[in-house]
């Protein structure tokens, strides 16, 4: 079935350090769409990004990531870690083959320190 | 402005009990959806629905019933509640079938 894998459960940064979270997902559809969220304590997940454009970058809030289907990955980016980014990152699929469903991974935390 | 609102926030219940989650959007959105969130598990779906009195199965929905009503309501039903559903569970409405849903503020439920 469809799914998708966060391989980190916890990454751990210094603030003005590069952010990578990892994602890579599994489907038999080709048309996939991506998301990542961002949850913080005590708000609702809300959207960061998406995608469904293959080698296409695609950025928001200082944050990018690129859909690769070659590779099945959608790897969430950003160039210096503020205080501020320390939550929980859901990376998400959607198989686009007319269900509406929507899949999620385990989820990143990211915490960064001073 | 697009909302999702959950009702309760919170709850507490024996083991066995009966409690039924609300969720209601008022941005006359087609999906919604339940989820649970687990530390170590992410969030996982249980129920979703693309319209009224349209019912879909997630992943995990062993223990839950769910009824959407109108287009508006979407309720999560446990009708023998166990220590295993204690979890925070989100509700989440989408315009179409790859649109991003946009996420209620959660409902803690404590099962004791």
């Amino acid at each position: 079935g469809d799914s998708v894998t966060q391989k980190e459960g916890l990454v751990t940064l210094t603030e003005g350090l590069p952010v990578m979270l990892n994602c890579t997902y599994q489907t038999i559809y080709s048309n996939a769409f991506l998301f990542w969220y961002v949850h913080y304590l005590n708000e609702s997940p809300r959207l960061l990004l998406k995608s469904s454009t293959d080698n296409k970058r695609t950025e928001h809030q200082g944050f990018h990531a690129t859909l690769h289907k070659s590779s099945s990955s959608f790897h969430l980016q950003k160039s210096s870690a503020q205080l501020s980014d320390s939550a929980l990152y859901y990376c998400a699929l959607n198989t686009g083959a007319n269900t509406g469903k929507l899949t999620f991974g385990h989820g990143t935390i990211l915490r960064v320190h001073p | 402005e697009a909302a999702v609102t959950q009702s309760p926030r919170n709850k507490v219940t024996v083991t066995g009990g009966n409690v039924t989650l609300s969720c209601r959007q008022t941005n006359s959105h087609n999906y919604m959806y339940w989820y649970r969130q687990d530390t170590g598990h992410g969030l996982r779906l249980i129920h979703y629905s693309y319209g009224a009195g349209n019912l879909q199965i997630g992943d995990v929905p062993d223990g839950y019933k769910a009824t959407r009503t109108t287009q508006e309501d979407f309720f999560l039903l446990l009708e023998l509640a166990s220590p295993s559903q204690t979890s925070l569970y989100f509700c989440a409405s989408s315009a179409g079938y790859n649109q991003a849903p946009l996420f209620g503020e959660g409902t803690r439920l404590s099962v004791l």
